[in-house]
């Protein structure tokens, strides 16, 4: 597509749920990355992969967040018993590659509320 | 600790000024680093890059310095208007296999 896209673009959920949410990068982008991003901080890192393999997932907070990537194009960020502490933006984001001459191709988000 | 800082958390100036934005870092050795623009509501979008071995990086109205010494890079906004009104956004990388850092970002206004 002609950017990367993000599904649903808002989510509320209660504590406890579970929740997948959705990425589709731009098309041949091997590159995808996970960061989510709460009220007036800065984007902060989960997981990033190249092609289906996580690269690296040291950001993911604990073992209730997982993400996959199984074609090397879509992935889903998954997020087990929900916390209000999860409530924030989550951001994907892709890249040619991941050298160092590529900026990132973000998506609008999607918005989790956790009640 | 790593630390990146911008050292502004919202910054007013009036229409057709320059806007300098700064972004230090502590306890990283960046092999390059990236501005963004931030609009409420959306993602961040990139700007610019420099490398290490840049002194300074410029597109348009844009200007970015990188000193590796001060580890600190500034980012200008010449003849500024109102639609460069946004959060702007400093990141950074240690290497091609390390995923970008995002600083706090600076809220600027241009006043017309």
């Amino acid at each position: 597509g002609a950017g990367v896209s993000q599904t649903p673009s808002n989510k509320v959920t209660e504590k406890g749920k579970y929740v997948e949410l959705r990425c589709d990068p731009i098309s041949g982008h091997t590159a995808l990355y996970w960061y989510r991003q709460s009220l007036g901080q800065g984007p902060e890192f989960l997981i990033y992969f190249q092609g289906t393999g996580a690269a690296d997932d040291s950001g993911l907070p604990n073992d209730r967040f997982f993400a996959v990537r199984p074609e090397g194009s879509v992935s889903t960020l998954k997020i087990q018993r929900t916390e209000r502490g999860d409530s924030a933006v989550y951001l994907c984001a892709s890249s040619p590659g991941q050298g160092m001459n590529y900026g990132y191709t973000f998506g609008s988000g999607t918005r989790l509320t956790v009640v | 600790s790593q630390k990146i800082e911008q050292n502004s958390e919202a910054l007013n100036i009036q229409e057709g000024k320059t806007a300098t934005l700064t972004c230090n870092y502590t306890n990283y050795s960046p092999a390059y680093l990236q501005w963004y623009r931030q609009d409420p509501g959306r993602g961040p979008v990139f700007l610019l890059l420099i490398r290490e071995n840049e002194k300074e990086k410029r597109k348009e109205r844009l200007k970015v310095t990188f000193d590796t010494t001060l580890k600190q890079s500034l980012f200008h906004i010449t003849a500024s208007q109102p639609a460069d009104s946004a959060t702007y956004l400093c990141a950074l990388r240690n290497s091609g296999n390390t995923p970008l850092v995002f600083g706090k970002g600076t809220r600027l206004s241009v006043i017309a």
